[in-house]
């Protein structure tokens, strides 16, 4: 049982173009992170979010915790070909000791 | 700050013979300490995690085990590979309420 689902599972835009990848959950979480992987190496964390509806900044990446705190998005304005990569959104649960991981977006962007 | 290490990056190891990937962390005390698997550029399988020395949890029945002799030190081993076991391998830390993940640089595991 896949507890985060992801969607899009693949995306692939030109650059310059604005995209937003879900995280969806039928589960409450304490806090839910965003992570992107580059091929080889181990997922790199860009955000944390803890407060429902909460909404984070990272230069061009927008965050956004959903009120009821099931759920998250993030998107990215005027895609670069540097924003290439596996983005994961993770989730934990009230009492674990553990994040569960979503089923991943493989982004590319196109210069 | 912290940091975390895992080696070796890269090994390939024939059908059963044994396994032996190592991480440790720096600059923290009593982490808890987790081992993932990665198929194929897709989402990470939460293998192993412990919450101190000695205490290791099994999430998925595996060919695989783990330990922790040290409180930093978080080892993957298995006695008799198969080819199933070949994947990325990834060592991860957290605070000891496991909010946050960080990783390691990952190990590429290719069983012949």
């Amino acid at each position: 049982t896949q507890l985060l689902e992801q969607s899009p599972q693949f995306l692939s835009i030109q650059e310059g173009e604005n995209l937003t990848v879900y995280c969806n959950s039928s589960s409450v979480f304490s806090s839910l992170q965003w992570y992107r992987q580059e091929p080889g190496e181990g997922p790199v964390l860009l955000v944390t979010v803890v407060t429902g509806g909460e909404v984070k900044k990272l230069k061009r990446l927008t965050f956004q915790f959903g009120d009821a705190r099931k759920d998250s998005s993030l998107h990215i304005t005027a895609a670069q070909p540097g924003d290439t990569g596996l983005y994961l959104c993770a989730g934990a649960l009230s009492g674990a000791n553990n994040l569960f991981f979503g089923t991943g977006t493989r982004l590319t962007v196109i210069p | 700050s912290q940091t975390i290490h895992q080696w070796p990056a890269t090994l390939v190891q024939p059908v059963g013979s044994p396994l032996s990937l190592e991480c440790t962390v720096e600059g923290t005390s009593n982490p808890n300490l987790y081992w993932y698997r990665q198929a194929a550029g897709r989402g990470l399988q939460l293998l192993f995690y412990s919450v101190g020395i000695g205490q290791i949890s099994s999430e998925v029945p595996q060919n695989l085990s783990a330990s922790r002799p040290q409180d930093r030190q978080f080892i993957l081993s298995s006695k008799k590979l198969l080819l199933s076991d070949s994947g990325f391998y990834l060592c991860a830390w957290a605070g000891q309420f496991g909010n946050t993940i960080y990783f390691g640089e990952g190990s590429w595991l290719t069983v012949v």
